[in-house]
């Protein structure tokens, strides 16, 4: 069983589209992160959700909103895509919020806007 | 804010021991962990130490010592399957990690 996965793996898309990512993880985590990687490998916190608030928005555009359905699932909807976005996006899961904790990382969405 | 610095890159011949190092400035600082990752896969967590002093899982140990904002990940027995990027990450407080830039190892023959 995948215990962290993203859909879809694969994202190309044009400049100007809305799109989103989905995850969702079977740990029965509380908190859960999406993270922004760039071509240089960069990997920065965009958001936390601990029980389906969130408690971390890092400087990202209000272009990015993230949806967390249950404490299960936590979905990422990007409006107005630029070519800056392009990027790895993964989504992580922990135990608790104590940000000590482990994180599992998803396999990631790779975003190429066009 | 929080900073991390590693190297960008190390070579290594397969066998061999590496070591990467990781400084860090942050303030209220609870732990320091590692993450490995390898080309087109996720972070995969490593270690994480909390105290000071060395912690050993395998072929992999981390080491930290807090007054010296320091640490480092230790890689004997090098196998070509370690070629990948190596992550230093911070956690302060409440506060989220804060990922290093990552070194690049290479492991040769």
């Amino acid at each position: 069983d995948t215990a962290v996965s993203q859909t879809p793996k694969y994202l190309v898309t044009q400049m100007g589209n809305d799109k989103s990512i989905k995850c969702e993880q079977n740990l029965g985590h509380d908190t859960m992160y999406w993270y922004k990687q760039d071509s240089k490998k960069f990997l920065k916190i965009m958001f936390s959700y601990n029980n389906k608030e969130l408690i971390i928005n890092e400087t990202v555009p209000n272009r990015f909103s993230p949806k967390s359905p249950d404490k299960a699932h936590l979905n990422l909807h990007i409006n107005s895509l630029e070519l800056g976005d392009s990027a790895v996006y993964f989504c992580a899961s922990s135990q608790e919020s104590g940000f000590q904790e482990t994180q599992y990382f998803g396999p990631g969405t790779r975003l190429l806007v066009l | 804010g929080q900073s991390l610095e590693q190297p960008s890159e190390v070579t290594a011949v397969e066998g061999a021991i590496v070591q990467i190092n990781c400084t860090y400035q942050t303030s209220g600082f609870y732990g320091l962990s590692w993450y490995q990752q390898h080309d087109g896969g996720a972070p995969t967590f490593l270690s994480y130490n909390a105290l000071d002093g060395l912690e050993e899982t395998g072929r992999f140990s981390s080491f930290l010592s807090r007054s010296d904002s320091y640490g480092y990940l230790l890689l004997q027995e090098l196998q070509m399957k370690d070629s990948a990027s190596y992550f230093c990450a911070v956690t302060s407080g409440n506060t989220p990690l804060v990922f290093g830039k990552g070194t690049r190892l290479s492991v040769i023959a």
